[in-house]
């Protein structure tokens, strides 16, 4: 079954550590993967997306194949950063997306 | 453009009363969908549409319908509402490789 798996339900760094939230996924083909964020009071939004390869507010994912593994990276935590992270993957023909559960990320001062 | 909006924002019903969540979009997208956000649970699909006149179920439908007349509505309706379909309901709409969210009704049943 297609399936995201984010294990963490809850991640706290301080800030400028580095941090990671990571992603498994379950699919039996070529996977297309998400980061979506939704920070406090604001609506879900794209982060990234793997095809692209691109950096967003310095977050990174590469796509891990052997591993089955989207994680989402950044090397300084801002407060900013502070907000629920969605792991998602695109699936059958209609492109439907399937989310993780979320990941919490805290910021500390 | 105002995106992808939904209305009401924050909702209260009793056990069994009915109601529809409304969703607009003004980008022209085909493919619009619903989604229920629960703790712990994350986003799960409910229904969804690739186009005016076309719906589909997602993961989770039992208890909700939907209708496609244009391309910009698509409204999400609860026939009798029940305490286990209290959540945030999100809205949105595709195009190509990115999802545009609506803002979130906020729906308890007592």
């Amino acid at each position: 079954a297609q399936r995201v798996t984010q294990p963490e339900k809850l991640l706290s760094v301080f800030k400028g550590a580095p941090v990671e939230l990571k992603c498994n996924y379950s699919y039996s083909g070529s996977p297309e993967l998400f980061w979506y964020v939704q920070y406090s009071r604001q609506r879900l939004q794209l982060l990234l997306r793997h095809i692209s390869r691109e950096s967003i507010k310095g977050f990174t994912a590469d796509l891990n194949k052997g591993e089955t593994s989207f994680h989402l990276k950044k090397p300084f935590a801002q407060e900013e950063d502070s907000a629920m992270y969605y792991c998602a993957l695109k699936q059958g023909s209609q492109g439907n997306l399937i989310f993780g559960k979320g990941t919490k990320l805290s910021v500390k001062p | 453009n105002a995106g992808v909006t939904q209305t009401p924002k924050f909702q209260v019903l009793k056990t069994g009363q009915s109601m529809t969540l409304q969703c607009a979009q003004d980008m022209n997208h085909e493919y619009m969908s619903w989604y229920r956000q629960d703790p712990g649970m994350g986003l799960r699909l409910i229904h969804y549409s690739v186009g005016a006149g076309i719906t589909d179920q997602g993961e989770v439908p039992n208890g909700y319908n939907v209708s496609r007349s244009t391309t910009e509505d698509f409204p999400l309706r609860l026939l009798s509402a029940a305490p286990s379909q209290t959540s945030v309901y999100f809205c949105a709409s595709r195009a190509l490789n990115e999802q545009f969210f609506g803002p979130g009704t906020r729906l308890t049943v007592l």
